[in-house]
């Protein structure tokens, strides 16, 4: 198996809700990440986990609370989003963190639409 | 800072002929580059990377890019374009950094 599997594939949520993102890899990698991409412009790392530690980009907003049950899968719970939020949500992973990663693996995305 | 730049917003090409899109890093020591292609609405998928080695690195869909130490660069080039070519293109470099990617179209 070599992909990362993104559900869901669409979200429409409102104001109030909580809702999860779900991504999931079975390749063995140890380090996962979420990014968030708007239209045209590249995709901004939001939160990295290696070896099921966290790492947070300190710029993005508590409402996005990323938890990593164990190495082949890691979620995105959203609470109380804005409508700024509704974007493309993209997850991946690699074998392991920095330049020596050999590359990442990405899901193909869920697109986040806030109402 | 550290990074990665493409030049070019946007590119046109026709169908069949040649490409090159542009990216230049800014790293003091050798950098690790990858190029990603990203189709309207999906994921990336990696075209191809360069750590060390031989500075012609060949990817997949026929692409190839050309690690140039004096000149700062690592285009990705590829012969004859197919109009599934058409898509976003990013250079990335050490930790992930994003240039600002290209946007190829295919004319008929």
């Amino acid at each position: 198996d070599t992909e990362v599997t993104q559900t869901p594939k669409h979200l429409v949520m409102g104001m109030t809700n909580k809702k999860s993102l779900k991504c999931e890899q079975h390749m063995g990698h140890r380090a996962m990440y979420w990014y968030k991409q708007k239209a045209k412009k590249p995709p901004e790392l939001m939160f990295v986990y290696s070896y099921e530690k966290l790492s947070i980009n300190e710029s993005v907003p508590s409402r996005f609370s990323p938890e990593c049950p164990n190495s082949s899968l890691l979620n995105l719970h959203l609470h109380a989003l804005q409508p700024e939020d509704s974007a493309l949500y993209l997850c991946a992973s690699s074998q392991g963190r920095g330049p020596f990663n050999y590359g990442y693996t990405f899901g193909s995305g869920t697109r986040l639409t806030v109402v | 800072a550290q990074s990665v730049t493409q030049p070019d917003i946007h590119i046109t090409v026709s169908e069949g002929a040649s490409l090159e899109l542009r990216c230049n890093y800014s790293y003091g020591a050798t950098p690790y580059l990858f190029w990603y292609v990203q189709s309207p609405g999906q994921g990336l998928q990696l075209l191809l990377k360069y750590f060390s080695g031989d500075t012609l690195v060949q990817g997949i869909k026929g692409f190839e890019a050309e690690f140039k130490r004096s000149q700062s660069s690592f285009n990705l080039r590829k012969p004859s374009v197919h109009w599934s070519d058409a898509a976003e293109y990013f250079c990335v470099g050490n930790d992930m950094r994003f240039g600002a990617g290209t946007r190829l179209t295919v004319k008929p």
